[in-house]
């Protein structure tokens, strides 16, 4: 099955500053790739998306690249701001059936 | 008001109690599936279903069962409950996999002493 591996597992920024969090997996047949958000105390939340027929994709401060050939994605966040502050989840799989990073918990500092 | 609700919000329980973790929606949507969240483990997805009375494994079915018998709810059941299975429990839904519009329910905490 799928193996989706996150890092770093904390990070700390101070605000305005950029975050990058990075996943890997395992099996070339999957082919979408999602990111969540869940803020401490609430239920999980879909960012942002991407499909192995892309390379990258931008919503306003998000963005999410993703290499095929060396199985890695990546969340990029610009500008952070406090609200930011939350622990971010990757998966990877199909679009019905996903396996989930362990996540990374970011810490945006004022 | 669109959403996801699951019942009991909260529950302990002993082992080899059978219990079932109710989750319904209001959007007519298609798919819906299971997570389970443990501490240093992240989310993992239990079962999902794409359609009334189609079904399918998650990363982690052992010891769950699920049904879709009516396009809205998607109870998760758990027959002989053990320590193991102590977790939070999420439900999800969306009109089809893959979609951006993907709802959450609250949350079921469950605990099996």
């Amino acid at each position: 099955g799928e193996n989706v591996e996150q890092h770093p597992s904390t990070l700390s920024v101070q605000e305005g500053d950029s975050a990058v969090i990075k996943c890997t997996y395992s099996d070339s047949a999957s082919n979408y790739f999602p990111w969540y958000k869940q803020e401490l105390g609430k239920r999980p939340q879909l960012i942002i998306d991407i499909r192995s027929n892309v390379g990258e994709k931008k919503d306003q401060r998000i963005a999410v690249t993703l290499n095929k050939t060396a199985k890695h994605f990546s969340l990029h966040i610009t500008e952070t701001q406090p609200e930011d502050s939350a622990v971010y989840f990757c998966a990877g799989g199909t679009a019905s059936k996903l396996t989930f990073g362990t996540g990374t918990r970011l810490q945006v500092t004022l | 008001e669109a959403q996801v609700t699951q019942n009991p919000r909260y529950l302990i329980t002993v082992t080899g109690k059978k219990l079932t973790v109710t989750c319904s929606q209001n959007m007519n949507h298609e798919y819906m599936s299971w997570y389970r969240q443990d501490p240093g483990l992240g989310l993992r997805q239990i079962y999902y279903s794409m359609n009334v009375e189609v079904t399918d494994k998650g990363d982690v079915p052992e010891g769950y069962k699920v049904s879709r018998k009516e396009k809205r709810n998607f109870p998760l059941i758990l027959e002989s409950p053990s320590p193991n299975q102590t977790s939070l429990y999420f439900c999800a839904s969306s009109q089809r996999p893959g979609s951006l519009e993907q709802y959450f329910g609250p949350g079921t905490r469950l605990t099996v002493t």
